[in-house]
């Protein structure tokens, strides 16, 4: 199972909207609506951001959304702030019944 | 509090192993799926193995299959990995990771500190 492709990194302004891409394929992304979204602070555990496509759990910030097009999910960071430079990661359920991670995305924040 | 705390973690020699093990608080461990996701130093996140709440069905990375079993113990809210014929590229931190619900859906709403394997000669 080879990991979801995500752009290496991705830049953006305080205040402005970034989004990032999740490409995989009808055996994962596209077949399910299980995909999550998760940020990672250097040193730290992952922080699940998104989950099943578009949900977010309690506590997390609404500047953080989630959708899907065919194979390929988005996660969408508005009003972009400092705390949100980090490293962000897919994942998804396959058809394999496996769960396949993102290859990464490294956010910074001018 | 929901609390996950792995350990077991060290140096090994290419072709040993290591026990890893992850102890539950803080919610009804045996209501759960759990599973072991890895990261190796300077890489992206990997899963490992997910095991069902009555711990009778498991699900494992091609990467590790044969190699690592996932278990665990509800009665002490415990859940472990058997980490066998150790290779350099099993390399990582090693986390337990608890989901909103369900199984395999990626939906890690708890991961515990982590717990580094190197395996090294």
């Amino acid at each position: 199972q080879s990991a979801l492709t995500q752009p290496a990194s991705v830049s953006g302004s305080p205040g402005q909207s970034i989004t990032i891409s999740c490409t995989g394929t009808s055996s994962d992304v596209g077949g399910y609506n299980y995909v999550s979204w998760f940020q990672q602070h250097p040193g730290k555990a992952p922080q699940l951001m998104v989950y099943e496509v578009s949900n977010r759990p309690s506590g997390v910030s609404n500047r953080f959304s989630g959708s899907k097009s065919d194979n390929t999910a988005s996660l969408t960071i508005s009003g972009l702030q400092a705390e949100d430079e980090a490293d962000y990661y897919c994942s998804s359920f396959t058809s394999s019944t496996t769960l396949v991670f993102g290859t990464g995305t490294k956010v910074s924040v001018l | 509090e929901v609390q996950l705390l792995e350990s077991g973690g060290g140096l090994v020699q290419p072709g040993g192993s290591l026990r890893l093990s992850c102890a539950a608080s803080g919610f009804t461990f045996s209501r759960y799926a759990m599973s072991w996701v890895r990261q190796a130093p300077g890489e992206g996140l990997e899963w490992v193995s997910t095991i069902t709440d009555s711990g009778g069905t498991t699900y494992n990375a091609d990467s590790v299959k044969g190699r690592f079993t996932i278990s665990r113990d509800n009665s002490k809210n415990a859940l472990y990995l058997q980490m066998n014929s150790l290779r350099a590229e099993d390399t990582a931190v090693y986390y337990c990771a608890k989901p909103v619900v369900g199984i395999l859906r990626g939906n890690f709403d708890y991961w515990g500190r982590g717990t580094l394997v190197t395996v090294s000669s």
